[in-house]
């Protein structure tokens, strides 16, 4: 079975700082697909950022880009010059996309806390 | 376009009842998927409906269980309610052939007394 793993269960920066969350998962699929989510306080998940395993680039949005490691099976997000409104809970999902069995596995998350 | 709405917001109900939310997806999404969010479990995946047909399901007990509509608007109703059902619930749509691009609801905040 799929598992993923957030290490941090909570991260402080200040405003402007870069910021990195980690993201390990366990799997034995080599076509898969990866996110980032991220849950502010009013609760609607947004998806930040999606990673398809067969590229070797990394996905980069604006500010947001990963560092994914397809050997260690790690999944950073790297959050640059990091702003007020990015404070909120950020979730690493895996999905399996086979046998049209679409579901996300979660991690447990990361609070992540900006400062001004 | 509308984003994915879900009614109601906040729900208060009693052990032993039951309960139907809802979940209406973005126009032209077919697929609508379920998760329950608690504290100590965290996010679970709970059942993804495709054109009126049940796709996937999660571990959950029998009590739960959804429907999806022709609309592609889907509930979902728990039966004989639990403490522990208490959680929010989430909706997610996505269009066919891009599933794994899912586009979340607000949520149903669920409190079971």
């Amino acid at each position: 079975a799929q598992t993923v793993t957030q290490s941090q269960p909570e991260m402080s920066v200040q405003e402007a700082e870069t910021v990195t969350l980690s993201c390990t998962y366990d799997t034995s699929e080599s076509n898969y697909y990866l996110f980032w989510y991220k849950q502010p306080p009013s609760r609607q998940m947004i998806l930040v950022i999606r990673q398809e395993a067969y590229k070797q680039q990394n996905a980069t949005e604006n500010r947001f880009s990963v560092n994914f490691q397809k050997a260690a099976k790690s999944f950073s997000l790297k959050i640059s010059d990091s702003q007020l409104g990015d404070t909120a809970m950020y979730f690493c999902a895996f999905m399996k996309p086979r046998d049209s069995n679409y579901q996300l596995i979660w991690g447990a998350g990361t609070k992540l806390i900006i400062k001004p | 376009k509308a984003g994915v709405t879900q009614t109601p917001r906040y729900l208060i109900k009693t052990r032993g009842q039951q309960v139907t939310l809802s979940c209406s997806p973005i126009s032209g999404h077919r697929s609508v998927s379920w998760y329950q969010q608690t504290p100590g479990q965290g996010l679970q995946f709970l059942f993804e409906y495709f054109s009126e047909t049940q796709r996937n399901k999660g571990n959950f007990p029998g009590r739960f269980s959804g429907r999806q509509f022709s609309n592609s608007r889907s509930e979902m109703n728990v039966s004989t309610l639990e403490l522990g059902d208490s959680a929010l619930y989430l909706c997610a749509s996505s269009l066919e052939g891009l599933v794994y691009e899912q586009y979340f609801g607000p949520g149903t905040r669920l409190t079971v007394t």
